[in-house]
Parts: C-alpha cells; structure tokens; sequence
C-alpha cells in the first residue's frame, strides 16, 4: 500500500518553462489536493478536486493548472514558470470529512 | 485567508516537559484536525476532532475543542526530542469540501 505517491521529487526548471506533476493514490479517496508550501507562510490551498472529472480554485491557483481524469490522480500543471513558484508543493487526499495522507512533497526550484 | 491560526509560532522546551500549541479559527465547523510535520517531509495526520466532542486522546496526545471560542489546544505531553516538528491543525472551507491549514507551531525540544 503506497498511499500518496508525488512525482518528481526534485525538479529545476528555467523561467517560462512548463511542467506536470503528478500524484497518485491507491486508498479510492474522492478528495485529492495541491498545496504549495514556502517559508513562514504554512501550507496554502492550489487547487483540490472532490471527484474524479471535478477541479476547483483554493486560495493561490494563478499560474497552475489541474487534472483529474482517472480518480486515483491529480495532476498539477504550471503553464509558464516564474521564481515565484519556487517552492514545496504537496499532495493530499482524503475521504469526506477524514484525515488527510499526504505525499513525500515535490521541491521545485524556478531560475 | 487562512482559516485556522496556530499559537505560538514557535515553542522551545526540555525533554520530559509539557507542550501545548493553540488553534484559534473563524468559521464555523464540522471537524477540526491536528497534523505533524517533520523537517523535509510530508504532514502526517495525528487527530481529528468532530464539532460534537470536547476532548479528544491518543496516546500522548489530548486535543480539546472551544466551539464558543473557536478554539482548539493540542497537549503533548512528556515530550521526547523526536516530537521536534512543526503542528498545524486544520479546519475545512465553508463549503466543506477542502482542508485548510495553519501556518503552524514549530515545536523544539531538547534532550
């Protein structure tokens, strides 16, 4: 049982670049999540998804994008990279109104 | 802006002691959580408690919920060095479909 999977785990990427992270779950929960993690500033809501073929806006979704076609992933898309997406992003999912699981956490360094 | 405040930023204390971090949040809510992060890794869930209780245990660990104040506390009690991590708890939006988090008690305890 793996439970929350990110992938990569590292990535350097210059600016204007595009890039997908994925996250992958095997526990069936409906609810999948993207944080972005930076110092001082806790963990702060990208987007989440309450079923497979939803998405919606956290509180800091301008300049990603995201997918959930199959219900076991979510995917994370910057279109263009900029330094201030320089950051630790995290995956989460849960059932309804149940812990979350999250992933191992993706640093991702925009020069 | 973030639902869930944590208090103190920072906690600093010996081996054997006593630690106790606050949440204090805005809205109402259905449950509130408590997770731990250890240095470069993801949140592990540790607790989570429902509107209805009051108090809550496991293990060392005792979480008391103030719905009148909006409030919550996590006790840990005779700390070990390896409880050095950051707590964040966490309380779900108003529609109650995504988690969002605190920025967090940095917890240090010394041997």
């Amino acid at each position: 049982n793996a439970g929350v999977t990110q992938t990569p785990k590292f990535r350097v990427l210059k600016t204007g670049q595009s890039m997908t992270l994925l996250c992958a779950q095997d526990m069936n929960h409906e609810y999948m999540y993207w944080y972005r993690q930076d110092p001082g500033m806790g963990l702060r809501l990208i987007h989440y998804s309450v079923g497979e073929g939803t998405t919606a806006k956290g509180e800091v979704p301008d300049g990603y994008n995201v997918s959930r076609l199959k219900k076991q992933n979510f995917l994370l898309g910057l279109e263009s990279a900029a330094p201030s997406q320089t950051s630790v992003y995290f995956c989460a999912s849960n059932t309804v109104r149940a812990g979350a699981f999250f992933g191992q956490g993706t640093r991702l360094t925009v020069v | 802006s973030q639902q869930g405040e944590e208090d103190p930023q920072a906690l600093s204390i010996q081996e054997g002691e006593n630690a106790t971090m606050n949440c204090s949040y805005k809205t109402s809510i259905n449950n509130l959580q408590w997770y731990r992060q250890n240095s470069g890794r993801g949140l592990v869930h540790l607790i989570l408690i429902r509107s209805n209780e009051r108090e809550k245990h496991s293990g060392r660990l005792r979480v008391t919920l103030d719905t009148s104040k909006k409030s919550s506390s996590l006790l840990i009690t005779a700390s070990r060095a390896a409880d050095t991590a950051s707590y964040f708890c966490a309380t779900e939006n108003q529609a109650g479909t995504a988690l969002i988090f605190g920025k967090g008690t940095t917890l240090s305890v010394s041997s």
